[in-house]
């Protein structure tokens, strides 16, 4: 079974605020992922990183940074929420060979109001 | 670039029917196949691979088979049962060493007793 976390599960924010989503993951993979889901279920990937001290921008374009500092914890930050920020945020990750599966946590909802 | 097209949802069934969900891509070389499936508030989990011509994936009682010559991965299932429904995703795996996934838009199961 995937050991993948991420906090919080739901988060509702006002506008401008920091926020931070955590995603940890247990399996030593090297390869993390952020997708952003759109209320019509589409994924879009936002973020990806091979591993510590990489990260690249995904297919979409995202306001959010991201840091990997440690192989397990791929978090996730927007400096200044905004309600167009609302969204399913889901990470992701796999192991380091190009064929493998990726393991999804289980999500966090945000709301910016 | 490389695409999934999913059917477009909702499919409504009821208990007991079969399913097909189709599923076709556009990619170049030979990539695997995923389909994936997301219950209502979770994240996705992994239903079946394939990962080269002619392998058919099966799970749960859901079989796809990958055939390059119509460059297909269509979703099949016997006879549903309320519990599958959720939201489908197909997906394909690029073979770069990024391990991208390109999924389809996904499409909605309700299934009624």
């Amino acid at each position: 079974e995937a050991d993948i976390y991420q906090t919080p599960r739901y988060l509702v924010i006002g506008t401008g605020k920091k926020i931070t989503l955590e995603c940890s993951q247990t399996m030593g993979h090297d390869k993390m992922y952020w997708y952003q889901q759109d209320p019509g279920m589409e994924l879009h990937l936002i973020h990806y990183s091979y591993g510590v001290n990489s990260t690249e921008k995904g297919d979409l374009s995202s306001e959010s940074t991201v840091s990997r500092i440690r192989t397990e914890h791929f978090p996730l930050t927007l400096e200044s929420a905004r309600p167009s920020h609302t969204s399913q945020y889901l990470c992701a990750s796999s192991a380091l060979t190009g064929e493998s599966e990726q393991f999804f946590g289980p999500g966090t909802r945000l709301t910016v109001l | 670039g490389d695409s999934v097209t999913q059917m477009e949802g909702p499919v409504t069934l009821s208990e007991e029917a079969f399913l097909t969900i189709n599923c076709t891509y556009t990619a170049t070389g030979y990539p695997s196949l995923f389909w994936y499936v997301q219950y209502p508030g979770e994240g996705l989990q992994l239903l079946l691979k394939a990962t080269k011509a002619d392998d058919k994936g099966s799970n749960k009682g859901f079989e796809a088979t990958y055939r390059k010559e119509t460059t297909s991965f269509h979703l099949e299932k016997g006879s549903v049962q309320v519990s599958d429904s959720a939201v489908y995703f197909c997906a394909l795996s690029d073979r770069s060493n990024t391990g991208k996934l390109i999924f389809g838009q996904g499409t909605t199961l309700q299934v009624k007793p």
